[in-house]
């Protein structure tokens, strides 16, 4: 199984501010054949299911602000939210599917300071 | 626009045997994985497994002895069937085409004597 390792567990940032969320695979998700990085990032809120965000890992959803973007290759990768609204606070997660079982991080859990 | 709309029952004693059903509307049901996954109170996302339209299934190893997933294509439905259910399968169970990133309502299923 390809184990997906977040950091932080949590995160306080001010309104405003930027949020920087990792994730570390334990091998690599990017496929040669099409160059593309099998990653995803969600959005969860209370109560909720998960909203994708990103997919490969940098392509923002249709409808995702763009203060939300995704970047790296291979086993790191990492969202980073350009100005934190109030409105994203939430959990955050990355989730590979380059094969099966697929598999999710931990979570990030997102605060206002 | 593809709405997945889930159902089954709640609440189980031990060692009964899960049931959930969810249909695909408003799109084509073909060509894509079909996904369950579930998220015990509190904790992260786990996936159980997914099927084809084909009825091709790849089911996490941990769940594997204990779980069948099922299609009905012409009602556009999948299922999932979970045996011997104890405690620790007590959990907000999804289903969820995670090629763009669309997921159902949940659906909360304790275990519980």
């Amino acid at each position: 199984d390809i184990v997906m390792t977040q950091s932080p567990d949590s995160l306080a940032v001010s309104l405003g501010e930027r949020a920087t969320i990792n994730c570390k695979s334990s091998q690599s998700v990017f496929y040669s054949s099409n160059s593309k990085n099998y990653l995803a990032w969600y959005q969860q809120k209370p109560g909720q299911p998960p909203k994708l965000l990103i997919y490969w890992a940098s392509s923002r959803e249709s409808g995702v602000p763009d203060r939300f973007s995704g970047s790296g290759s291979g086993t790191d990768f990492t969202l980073t939210i350009s100005s934190l609204q109030a409105e994203d606070v939430a959990v955050y997660y990355c989730q590979q599917y380059y094969g099966t079982p697929l598999t999710f991080g931990g979570g990030t859990k997102v605060e206002i300071k | 626009q593809v709405q997945l709309q889930q159902w089954g029952a709640g609440l189980l004693k031990p060692s009964e045997t899960l049931s959930l059903t969810c249909a695909v509307y408003g799109g084509s049901f073909s060509g894509y994985y079909w996904t369950w996954i579930r998220q015990p109170p509190g904790k992260g996302l786990e996936w159980i497994g997914e099927i084809n339209h084909s009825g091709n299934t790849n089911y996490s190893p941990s769940l594997k002895s204990r779980v069948t997933i099922s299609i009905d294509t012409s009602k556009n439905q999948l299922s999932l069937k979970l045996s011997s259910v104890t405690a620790a399968d007590t959990a907000v169970y999804y289903c969820a085409r995670i090629s763009g990133g669309i997921w159902g309502q949940g659906t909360m299923v304790t275990v519980s004597s």
